[in-house]
């Protein structure tokens, strides 16, 4: 079976400029994750989704990010007036329902803000 | 909030070395713990998981042990090959906390010399 994919591999935008970021998981992953990892750090947890539901956004920096996942599968990560602090490697996971279980990731959106 | 720490690299051993990575961890809850690995050019795949204390994780001769006495979770392989090169995340998920995110340690990079 397909793992989680993500498009684009790569986006270079301007500063200023709103980009979109895609996830498509697991099939039959109800949870889906979010996360943003910086160059030399670990991932940081941005969004968990329950179906199509944001069940935790506490980790979305500011009101510029915003995900949604109206249909329960695929997730769309927006970000607003990028700013160069943006770029990073944004990474998707999903797992079968949440709860601890294992998140299984896809291979990230490295993203360039010039 | 939840944390993980670990130890800074990058750790170079030779082939055959006995291998430890150090991991600690705070949490609100009694949280599920993971060790995952990015090889070069890759994603993030899991090694290995202990959802309660005493519990060990072990895949691929790596082991880790939870403590909850001492908040540890330290990765350990008796005889490391040149594949096993590699950047190690510890991370926790406190799903009983009410979050479901995954909290990651910063990585330590690993080399193994032949």
């Amino acid at each position: 079976g397909a793992g989680v994919s993500q498009t684009p591999s790569n986006k270079v935008t301007e500063k200023g400029k709103y980009v979109e970021l895609r996830c498509d998981p697991i099939s039959g992953h109800t949870a889906l994750y979010w996360y943003r990892q910086s160059l030399g750090q670990g991932p940081e947890f941005l969004i968990y989704f329950q179906g199509t539901g944001a069940a935790d956004d506490s980790g979305l920096p500011n009101d510029r990010f915003f995900a949604v996942r109206p249909e329960g599968s695929v997730s769309t990560l927006k970000i607003q007036r990028t700013e160069r602090g943006d770029s990073a490697v944004y990474l998707c996971a999903s797992s079968f329902s949440g709860g601890g279980e294992t998140q299984y990731f896809g291979p990230g959106t490295r993203l360039l803000v010039l | 909030g939840d944390s993980v720490t670990q130890m800074e690299g990058p750790v170079t051993l030779s082939e055959e070395a006995f291998l430890t990575i150090n991991c600690t961890y705070t949490a609100t809850g009694y949280p599920s713990l993971f060790w995952y690995v990015q090889y070069p050019g890759e994603g993030l795949q899991l090694l290995l998981k202990a959802t309660k204390a005493d519990d060990k994780g072990s895949n691929k001769g790596f082991e880790a042990t939870y403590r909850k006495e001492t908040t540890s979770f330290h990765l350990e392989k008796g005889s490391v090959q040149v594949s096993d090169s590699a950047v190690y995340f510890c991370a926790l998920s406190d799903s009983g906390g009410g979050a479901d995110g995954l909290t990651f340690g910063k990585g330590t990079h690993l080399i193994i010399q032949p």
